[in-house]
């Protein structure tokens, strides 16, 4: 089994929509979560963190659910501009700043 | 501007060479890493390192080699000894400490293509 597992997609979505994404994580001992976003042919960048309480930044909305392991993203009024690749990331407890990645669920925004 | 720099964006090696892949922060942080990233797969550790002189091995570090002589500097070598070495190659650097969590910065990336 894979420490961190994504869907793939593509979720193809038209602009305006709501859509939400899950990741499952192996580990109990993982301490940290994040969504990094990864354009076509570039670097991952941060996101947004992912708090025990849940929290939000603008249109975007992450969750943590501890006990069935599993965080998600809701993206809110979707732009053209969210098409990108999201990756889930994951933090072992006592890891320093070791990170783990999974593969990345692909959001396709369309007219 | 700080950041992280990779060069080059574009490489391409015979098969059996060595080649070094070059990485500069001026973030001034601790710790660096190089992960590679392959199709369908997620990103995977290869070396890290929390300081100066220091470096750890990470998941895959068979075939791959570093130096941290300079805290700016971060050079991964992919030796003849890997056996898939075409990749994207990312490196990025962080503040360091345990039982916190710091973003990770990642450089443009390097994609090597061994033929």
């Amino acid at each position: 089994r894979k420490e961190v597992e994504q869907d793939p997609g593509p979720f193809n979505v038209p602009e305006g929509a709501t859509v939400a994404f899950n990741c499952t994580y192996s580990n109990s001992a993982s301490q940290s979560f994040f969504w990094y976003r990864q354009d076509c042919r570039k670097e991952p960048k941060l996101l947004m963190s992912v708090y025990s309480s849940g929290n939000e930044d603008g249109r975007f909305t992450a969750q943590l659910n501890r006990a069935s392991q599993y965080i998600s993203l809701l993206i809110r009024d979707s732009k053209l501009s969210d098409s990108a690749t999201y990756l889930c990331v994951v933090k072992l407890t006592g890891g320093g700043n070791k990170l783990t990645f999974g593969t990345g669920t692909q959001l396709k925004v369309e007219l | 501007d700080g950041g992280i720099t990779q060069s080059p964006k574009y490489l391409f090696r015979k098969e059996g060479q060595n080649v070094t892949l070059s990485c500069e922060q001026n973030l001034n942080h601790d710790a660096m890493y190089w992960y590679r990233q392959d199709p369908g797969q997620g990103l995977r550790l290869i070396y890290y390192s929390q300081i100066v002189n220091d470096f750890q091995k990470g998941d895959i570090a068979e075939g791959y080699s570093v130096s941290r002589e300079k805290k700016e500097s971060f050079p991964l070598t992919v030796t003849s000894a890997q056996k898939n070495p075409t990749a994207f190659y990312l490196c990025a650097s962080s503040i360091w400490g345990q039982g916190s969590s710091y973003e990770q910065y990642f450089g443009p990336g390097t994609r090597l293509t061994v033929t």
